[in-house]
């Protein structure tokens, strides 16, 4: 079946620093891939679509230069969470989208940032 | 924007008992689909529905996508311990361009089951 990887499954950094995620399809390849944030028993935000050799599209509230997107290839995007503080901690998911489907997504185990 | 709705947030049941979950959307869809997030896991897909008044049965979970495309159900009959967990709608909108497979999602029911 279809994984999503994402890698650091978690990480603590201390305020200020930026934080890079990686998200990657290992056996299919992804023109599309969402990025998702979750508070603890709440459901997923889209933050931003990336699409593999343009510019990522956020979505209203989320700020670009804060969330830097990459989708330098169709099986990875990069999210870079920049001068990250406190309020950025929490638990972020990818998902990939096959190319040419328009169904199921799959999602990666996420990430659980822990700005201090 | 696009808003989904889902009610209940939380539902316990006694093993053996049913479970439904509801799904409204403040626009029309052009899919609905489904997610489930065990504890600690990611979501992961269940079905997809497309069609108006579509019904979709994956053994004890029968799915329902309604007439006018803006709202929908997930049924679990005689639940089991194996069904806890999250359950997600996700509204599709595929208007085409930068909107292509993007899903705005419902709260979430969190669904327990007593033995």
């Amino acid at each position: 079946g279809a994984v999503v990887s994402q890698h650091p499954s978690w990480v603590i950094c201390k305020s200020g620093t930026s934080v890079k995620i990686e998200c990657r399809s290992l056996d299919f390849q992804a023109t599309t891939m969402f990025w998702y944030r979750q508070f603890p028993k709440q459901s997923l935000m889209l933050m931003a679509t990336s699409n593999e050799g343009s510019k990522a599209t956020y979505e209203q509230g989320v700020e670009k230069d804060k969330f830097l997107i990459n989708h330098a290839s169709l099986t990875l995007s990069t999210l870079t969470v920049t001068s990250a503080h406190p309020e950025d901690s929490s638990f972020y998911i990818c998902s990939a989208l096959p190319t040419g489907r328009v169904d199921e997504q799959f999602f990666g185990p996420g990430t659980r940032l822990t700005v201090l | 924007g696009q808003q989904v709705m889902q009610i209940p947030q939380y539902q316990h049941v006694q093993e053996g008992e049913d479970f439904t979950t509801y799904c409204n959307s403040s626009t029309t869809l052009s899919n609905i689909q489904w997610y489930k997030q065990r504890p600690g896991g990611h979501p992961v897909f269940l079905i997809q529905l497309v069609k108006s008044g579509e019904v979709k049965k994956q053994k004890r979970l029968t799915f329902q996508f309604g007439e006018a495309k803006k709202n929908s159900s997930l049924h679990i009959t005689a639940t089991q311990t194996t069904d806890v967990g999250t359950y997600f709608c996700a509204g599709g909108n595929n208007a085409g361009g930068t909107s292509y497979g993007k899903l705005t999602f419902g709260q979430g029911t969190i669904l327990t089951v007593h033995p």
